[in-house]
């Protein structure tokens, strides 16, 4: 079965870092693109960015551009989310989510099938 | 960014009725139009891509339409395990949105 588990709970106070990890299975986890998408507490979905484990080809939202950095450990079918100096403002629960597209995942010149599996997510919590 | 707009924000409705849900975006999309389902406590499920496909395992009573700014999904004959929140998401342009979502419950 194709899964992407992920990390458990985490509790940090502002200014600490942290690395959360989502480790795929069941499939050729180089072959995908993987995304980040952060829900924060009663609220909607966002899109972190997305990446390609086989070239680390990366898309950063703008919103999270220079706050996190993405990174893949190949030898354990994991990817990472990591931040440097956390805010209160990051606490969220992080989902990874594997999206079926092809090429640079450009639905506008590839083809394009959505995300078809979620990790469990993970809950991120911020506080002083 | 393009923004995208749901509406209803909330639905209450009964289980067996026909539900449709709105979802615009401040500029054209072309069909690159998804629709996720989320139940409290759970990670999304993918309902719909490309506007109107639906995806493997999805029942028949959903379906996705439109194109450019304007997309629907319709729920015939709610069922008790359909009360969940639905997102749209444009994966048109860089960076991908979410709409703010619909919250279906039940009256």
């Amino acid at each position: 079965e194709e899964q992407l588990a992920q990390s458990g709970a985490e509790v940090k106070k502002p200014g600490e870092s942290l690395r959360i990890s989502c480790q795929g299975s069941g499939y050729i986890f180089t072959s995908f693109w993987l995304g980040w998408v952060r829900q924060m507490p009663g609220k909607g979905l966002e899109w972190v960015g997305i990446f390609y484990p086989g070239d680390s080809d990366a898309r950063y939202s703008p919103s999270f551009q220079g706050q996190v950095t993405f990174s893949i450990d190949k030898s354990i079918n994991t990817a990472y989310l990591q931040w440097r100096s956390l805010k209160v403002s990051d606490t969220a629960k992080y989902y990874c989510a594997r999206i079926r597209c092809g090429g640079d995942c450009n639905p506008a010149k590839n083809f394009y099938y959505g995300v078809d599996v979620w990790g469990q997510g993970t809950t991120v919590t911020v506080s002083s | 960014e393009i923004v995208m707009t749901q509406s209803p924000a909330t639905l209450s409705v009964s289980p067996g009725e026909r539900v449709t849900l709105s979802c615009r975006a401040s500029q054209s999309v072309s069909s690159n139009l998804d629709w996720y389902q989320q139940k409290p406590g759970q990670a999304p499920r993918r309902l719909i891509y490309g506007a109107s496909t639906r995806a493997a395992g999805v029942p028949a009573r959903f379906s996705g339409s439109g194109s450019g700014t304007e997309f629907t999904l319709t729920i015939t004959s709610l069922q008790s395990e359909d009360f969940a929140f639905y997102y749209c998401q444009q994966c048109n342009t860089w960076p991908w949105t979410f709409g703010q979502g619909t919250k279906v419950e039940i009256k």
